[in-house]
């Protein structure tokens, strides 16, 4: 496809189940970035890829995160043992290359609710 | 102090103002500069990169302020489709994680 795509667009799970979302980056583009949003709230990062590594994953808010990414392309992020303060949306997002100047492009998010 | 903070607002302003926002950072290795878009339940979208110089595109102007660490993005002849959340965004000298503000919020009425 032309742009970043995510999935599930929806997501509503019972708290401790375990969620996987996936990304699906724009092709070759070799940076893949993870971020959440709650309602009202700023973009949070979580891990950023370069390729099929994770030079940092310093935003992951709990060892319950955990994602991969595999063949510089498709990432999933893990939540296990949802809590209810893990609901927002999630976004992923995939850029060029590694320079530290270039522009990020959007999915349309997994928006994640945990009852 | 957030690395990045904006004024959530909402400014609210009659089509055709012309509307200024700022955005301040605080670590002064900071590099790379924009503004993103970000309507109502969408993603956020590039909207423009900020030089040093200062930059145009259209009815849209971006500027940088080194000395005082802050960038604003001007918006003249406001249309009803700008109305959105404009996100500062900011990525440290180093980093590749581009760190982004909490938005403001524009409504341009009719």
């Amino acid at each position: 496809g032309a742009g970043v795509s995510q999935s599930p667009s929806n997501k509503v799970t019972e708290k401790g189940k375990d969620v996987e979302l996936r990304c699906d980056p724009i092709s070759g583009h070799t940076a893949l970035y993870w971020y959440r949003q709650s309602l009202g709230q700023g973009l949070e990062f979580l891990i950023y890829f370069q390729g099929n590594s994770a030079p940092d994953k310093s935003g992951l808010p709990s060892d319950r995160f955990s994602a991969e990414r595999t063949g510089g392309s498709v990432s999933t992020l893990t939540i296990q043992r949802t809590q209810q303060e893990d609901s927002a949306v999630y976004l992923c997002a995939s850029s060029p290359s590694t320079g530290t100047n270039e522009k990020l492009f959007f999915g349309s998010g997994t928006q994640l609710s945990v009852l | 102090r957030k690395e990045v903070e904006q004024d959530p607002g909402p400014f609210n302003v009659p089509e055709g103002a012309t509307v200024a926002f700022n955005c301040t950072y605080s670590n002064s290795a900071s590099q790379s500069f924009f503004w993103y878009r970000q309507d109502c339940r969408k993603e956020p979208k590039l909207l423009m990169s900020v030089y040093s110089s200062g930059n145009e595109d259209g009815r849209f102007t971006a500027q940088l302020n080194r000395a005082s660490q802050y960038i604003s993005l001007l918006i003249r002849d406001s249309k009803l489709s700008d109305s959105a959340t404009y996100l500062c965004v900011v990525t440290r000298r180093g980093s590749y994680i581009p760190t982004f503000g909490r938005g403001t919020s524009l409504i341009v009425h009719p």
